[in-house]
């Protein structure tokens, strides 16, 4: 299956609020509410920020929150901090046991 | 703590083969599956596919079928992703990552650089 798209870039100032798109599908995004967001530094693994569209793992901050609508997903980071400036994924289940990747987006801090 | 430690960097020829190990500690092993992601330089995240750590049956996402082989040791709690006739688009850092159907990838191994070059 094709991955979900995502804008290629986002950016805020400190203390702003960027909100990050994620496109699939019906037999996706859609279909399910297994979407899920990830954290990548520059050279380190991803971290879990976001599961089931709207859940967070412990100690994630309450600055990220997540929804969805449709064939869509989004993911908004409240009150922008240096540390969050990194690669942002969502991904979602995509029905027969299979999982899709969206594109990425590099979260710049002003 | 959960960990997922994977083996170190690997510098392959083309042709040749790769085994790369992701060993799990801190949770019961056959209690999540375990998924392989690829990301090639400077590029996205990319499902590989999964194990049921219960059963060892995989499953492959569409691209990563015929020369990638996904497989267990449960008695040291470890995966390995296998790799043969390797080409120069498979270099990438992999990782291995714990999941369920709720959380899918909730834990990460370190990643794995393969790099293929003669």
């Amino acid at each position: 299956q094709s991955a979900l798209t995502q804008p290629p870039s986002a950016s805020g100032s400190p203390g702003q609020s960027v909100t990050i798109s994620c496109t699939g599908t019906s037999s996706d995004v859609g279909g399910y509410n297994y979407v899920s967001w990830y954290q990548q530094h520059p050279g380190k693994a991803p971290k879990l920020m976001i599961y089931e569209v709207t859940k967070r793992p412990s100690g994630v901050p309450d600055r990220f929150s997540g929804s969805k609508s449709g064939n869509t997903a989004s993911l908004t980071v409240s009150g922008l901090q240096s540390e969050d400036e990194a690669d942002y994924y969502c991904s979602s289940y995509a029905g027969s046991n299979n999982w899709v990747f969206g594109t990425g987006t590099k979260v710049t801090v002003l | 703590q959960v960990q997922l430690v994977q083996s170190g960097s690997e510098l392959k020829k083309p042709g040749a083969s790769v085994k790369v190990s992701c060993k799990a500690s801190g949770y019961t092993f056959t209690s999540y599956a375990m998924n392989w992601v690829r990301q090639a330089p400077g590029q996205g995240l990319e499902w590989m596919g999964w194990i049921n750590t219960n059963t060892g049956n995989p499953t492959y996402a569409q691209g990563f079928t015929g020369r990638f082989v996904f497989s267990l040791d449960t008695s040291v709690s470890t995966a390995y992703l296998q790799i043969s006739s390797l080409k120069a688009e498979d270099t990438a850092v992999y990782y291995c990552a714990r999941g369920t159907v709720t959380t899918p990838f909730d834990y990460w191994g370190q990643g794995t650089l393969v790099t293929v070059s003669s």
